[in-house]
């Protein structure tokens, strides 16, 4: 089972600001089964990326992924206020597929 | 558009099952190769993923670690999916999710891209 580790835990930023969240896996992984979420208080978990940098329908381009081997980014260009949010990655390239604990990115 | 709802009790008591159903909106059960799954989520901490069941019902799959007490069911019919959770404990509080495995992902584990809302399940006496 792969271990994700989600760093840091809680980023503090302005509006319009960027934002550089890590994921990093236990053991090198492929990056075609990488995903990332982002949620907000009380609402289920929104798709932002998959297959590490391909980003989800309707999500905008401000939202990026990249990475291979142990190390992900994901990066959000210029925060807007509806970005503040928890952010978690998932590995599923192997059952059972496994979640980091979580960024929460908060305003400054 | 695709919407998936939770329901079930809100409260279980120890020891007891604990059973949810997903009922699906703006897509049929038997209208592709679609899996069906469940992650939950403890207040305030990560996400796990419980399993996944092919909208056949023939085939799923279940986290080991919670595999002995997990049973997933589709009724086409209805078109709803379920889940059900043998021998609960505080442990097993937490908001289930349904939602739909991505068919781009190729397998019962792969990233959702559909979730319903959530449902809080809290396990006390």
């Amino acid at each position: 089972e792969i271990l994700l580790t989600q760093s840091p835990g809680t980023l503090s930023l302005s509006p319009g600001e960027r934002a550089t969240l890590s994921c990093r896996a236990s053991q090198s992984v492929s990056s075609t089964y990488l995903a990332w979420y982002q949620q907000k208080p009380g609402q289920a978990p929104r798709l932002l990326i998959y297959g590490a940098s391909s980003r989800a329908t309707d999500i905008p381009d401000r939202f990026s992924g990249s990475g291979s081997g142990t190390d992900f980014t994901l990066t959000i260009s210029r925060l807007e206020s509806e970005d503040f949010a928890v952010y978690f990655c998932q590995y599923y390239g192997t059952p059972p597929p496994t979640f980091g604990l979580g960024t929460r990115v908060e305003i400054k | 558009q695709l919407q998936l709802q939770e329901s079930g009790p809100g409260l279980v008591k120890p020891w007891e099952t604990l059973s949810l159903t997903c009922t699906v909106s703006g897509a049929s059960l038997n209208g592709g190769s679609y899996y069906w799954g469940w992650i939950r989520q403890p207040p305030g901490k990560g996400l796990e993923w419980i399993g996944s069941i092919y909208y056949t019902g023939s085939t799923s799959d279940k986290n080991p670690s919670l595999k002995s007490r997990v049973t997933m069911s589709v009724d086409k019919s209805k078109n709803q999916f379920s889940l059900q959770l043998t021998s609960v404990t505080a442990a097993d509080t937490a908001v289930y999710y349904c939602g739909r495995p991505s068919p781009r992902g190729g397998s019962g584990w792969t990233y959702f891209d559909h979730w319903g809302q959530g449902a809080l399940v809290t396990v006390s006496s």
